[in-house]
């Protein structure tokens, strides 16, 4: 069991917007900065948002990140096929010392 | 720009001890925080620890007696021993670079991963 909570999957059609939501606790997300990572199958990892609600260079402002509470959420708008992956949240938790994620989000574009 | 490569053996035996080395070139690694991540087959991504470049550690508890990472400023690489290893262990390890102020979780660049089995 992944510490941060992640749908498993989300599925939307193209040039829709899709949410991902990820929810944690006190000790993570609701003291922490939030991370949104996104990979493709038999890729590294990338670096998709940071601190919350910050984009990398080079990242599409199609993406974008919001956090309240102890919950945080990465949307999508303009769906592209392109964007099919998978997309796991992230954050420093206190309590345990170390970085924890969310179990993984696999988006699917209709 | 900035690239990681890890390296090590792809197949280690059960008990045995792994040794990873993750390269640093396009850059110096004297700065930043550098990191050591995992992903067991069709799972999620689980955090080994850090080390800076001064040779500070922090390791996820779950593996504190197991693992050690150290940094070799003249070869611009740091490192990643794991001992006592079980067939939890098989993964494709990833090092990264953690540009965080406190080694915080800012992954922002990633070695294309090392897959490793443990197996006899």
């Amino acid at each position: 069991q992944s510490v941060l909570t992640q749908p498993s999957s989300v599925s939307e059609a193209p040039r829709q917007r899709v949410t991902i939501s990820c929810s944690g606790s006190t000790s993570n997300i609701g003291k922490n900065a939030v991370y949104w990572y996104q990979q493709f199958p038999g890729k590294a990892p990338t670096l998709l948002i940071y601190y919350d609600d910050i984009l990398p260079p080079g990242v599409s402002d199609r993406f974008s990140g919001s956090k309240s509470g102890t919950s945080a959420s990465l949307a999508i708008s303009g769906l592209q096929s392109e964007d099919e992956g998978d997309y796991y949240c992230a954050a420093w938790d206190d309590s345990l010392n170390v970085v924890v994620f969310g179990g993984g989000t696999k988006l699917t574009v209709l | 720009q900035v690239q990681l490569q890890e390296s090590g053996p792809g197949l280690v035996k059960p008990s045995e001890t792994l040794s990873l080395t993750c390269n640093v070139s396009g850059g110096s690694i004297s700065t930043y925080y550098w990191t050591w991540l995992r992903q067991s087959p069709g799972k999620g991504l689980e955090y080994l620890g850090y080390v800076y470049y001064t040779g500070t550690t922090n390791y996820n508890p779950s593996l504190k007696s197991r693992v050690t990472m150290s940094v070799d400023t003249s070869k611009n690489q740091f490192s990643l021993k794991l001992s006592s290893l079980t067939a939890a262990d098989t993964a494709v390890y990833y090092c990264a670079r953690d540009q965080s102020s406190y080694g915080s979780g800012t992954f922002d660049i990633w070695g294309q991963g090392t897959k490793v089995s443990v197996s006899s």
